[in-house]
């Protein structure tokens, strides 16, 4: 098994510019995950979707994050317009149900300046 | 709110020596406790998780322990080796799917 596969795995952009991280879960998972982990706030749950649809979305910080699962096997993480505070690592995980045990992607570094 | 608690933040010990990570939470309504490794610019690798129905896991020189009345997990290293070296995260399940992650232990083993 491939593991979850996140693109890209670097991104620099600049401030006002959209952003769209992906993930890819690993097939048969029907949990799907997106974190931010920064230095100062550590790990932190942005959205979970079962079965492609979002169950809780409390902890996307603002309006310019969105999040689509159209598939089983794609999701994306997107953000528009940019700004130099969301600069962080973004996480995808998945599970194959709810509670068990979730597998995390490496991870896509965001440098927004 | 649910917290997950991980003390010390920083943990060096020399190689071969046998060490505890602890982790705390405030809510025994838990359901599942994964642990976590993170090696430095890398992604989370789970090591272990704990239903609530169980006590304890192993899986190789590694034991984790789960006390939901006291608010407690350890994670037990065996004989430590300079590869164990790496951060080391608790996540509790609570309801809904949610995880609520620690914010680490940074273990160092000496050579």
């Amino acid at each position: 098994d491939a593991g979850v596969i996140q693109s890209p795995r670097h991104e620099v952009t600049e401030m006002g510019q959209e952003v769209t991280l992906r993930c890819k879960p690993i097939s048969g998972h029907n949990s799907l995950f997106w974190y931010r982990q920064t230095m100062m706030r550590g790990l932190e749950l942005l959205i979970y979707f079962n079965n492609n649809v979002p169950i809780d979305d409390s902890g996307m910080p603002e309006d310019r994050f969105s999040a689509k699962m159209p598939n089983a096997s794609f999701s994306t993480l997107k953000i528009q317009p940019s700004e130099p505070r969301d600069s962080a690592v973004y996480f995808c995980a998945s599970s194959f149900n709810d509670g068990s045990e979730q597998y995390f992607g490496p991870g896509t570094r965001l440098t927004v300046t | 709110k649910q917290e997950v608690t991980q003390i010390p933040a920083a943990l060096s010990v020399p190689e071969g020596e046998n060490l505890v990570l602890n982790c705390s939470f405030t809510d025994s309504a838990i359901y599942n406790l994964q642990w976590f490794r993170q090696d430095p610019g890398k992604g989370l690798t789970s090591l272990l998780l704990i239903q609530s129905s169980q006590r304890e896991q192993t899986s190789g020189r590694l034991n984790a322990s789960l006390d939901k009345s006291s608010g407690r997990s350890t994670l037990y290293i065996a004989a430590s080796q300079p590869g164990d070296s790496a951060t080391y995260l608790c996540a509790g399940l609570y309801n809904f799917n949610k995880f609520y992650f620690g914010s680490g232990t940074k273990l160092n083993v000496k050579p």
